[in-house]
């Protein structure tokens, strides 16, 4: 099975740095996502990460730790439209499904 | 830019009544999947197609769902006899094959069973 951890609500304020951890145990693994969801929407794709090491992508990065079954979500000059949930997906060894966690709500304010 | 579309987004239906929900994937995809989430809670995987067959289903694809790609670009799912606890979101999503695994997401259909 899957356990995927991460917090439930996070604050910031614009212009600030949120790092949001994501811990997970798994009976396999081959690769963690990190998604972006505003309320009511869908879940938008922001990165993916299957080796250790840091992936950098504009204002946002993720980095993976596999042996410490760990990841965490950077979102730098935090804008009021990053206010949402992030959530995080484990991809098991074997198949294409995506587990994931209960997603960590980031309100940003003035 | 291409993406995954569902129609209806909102659907009201009557316990015990059929619903099909359509989807159409990303037209280069090779893998679709079906996910739900019920308000306030997290996203959970139904099952995934590939193939013309499902690779792999849950827990709760039970027999009261089924999938179909009836030609080349629809993908659906259909519940034969709705119950109360059906009542969520549910997404549909593709994704390319092998070598690209980020799975793309459409906006969903808004599923209430009264």
């Amino acid at each position: 099975g899957q356990n995927i951890d991460q917090p439930t609500e996070m604050t910031a304020t614009e212009g600030a740095i949120v790092q949001i951890n994501c811990t997970y145990q798994t009976s396999g693994f081959n690769g963690l996502f990190w998604y972006q969801q505003h309320a009511g929407e869908a879940p938008t794709f922001l990165s993916y990460n299957v080796l250790d090491g840091l992936e950098e992508k504009g204002r946002f990065s993720s980095f993976l730790s596999r042996s410490k079954g760990y990841s965490y979500l950077l979102l730098k000059e935090l804008q009021m439209k990053d206010s949402a949930s992030y959530l995080c997906a484990v991809r098991g060894s074997d198949d294409y499904k995506l587990s994931f966690g209960a997603g960590t709500t980031v309100t940003v304010r003035a | 830019e291409p993406e995954v579309t569902q129609t209806p987004s909102h659907q009201v239906t009557q316990m015990g009544q059929e619903v099909i929900l359509r989807c159409v994937p990303i037209s280069n995809h090779l893998y679709f999947y079906w996910y739900r989430q019920i308000l306030g809670q997290k996203v959970e995987f139904l099952v995934s197609f590939y193939n013309n067959e499902i690779s792999e289903k849950s827990e709760i694809f039970d027999d009261q769902f089924s999938v179909e790609r009836p030609d080349g670009s629809n993908f659906t799912l259909k519940i034969r006899s709705t119950k109360l606890e059906d009542s969520a979101m549910y997404f549909c999503a593709s994704s390319g094959g092998y070598g690209t695994y980020e799975q793309y997401f459409g906006p969903g259909t808004r599923l209430t069973v009264t």
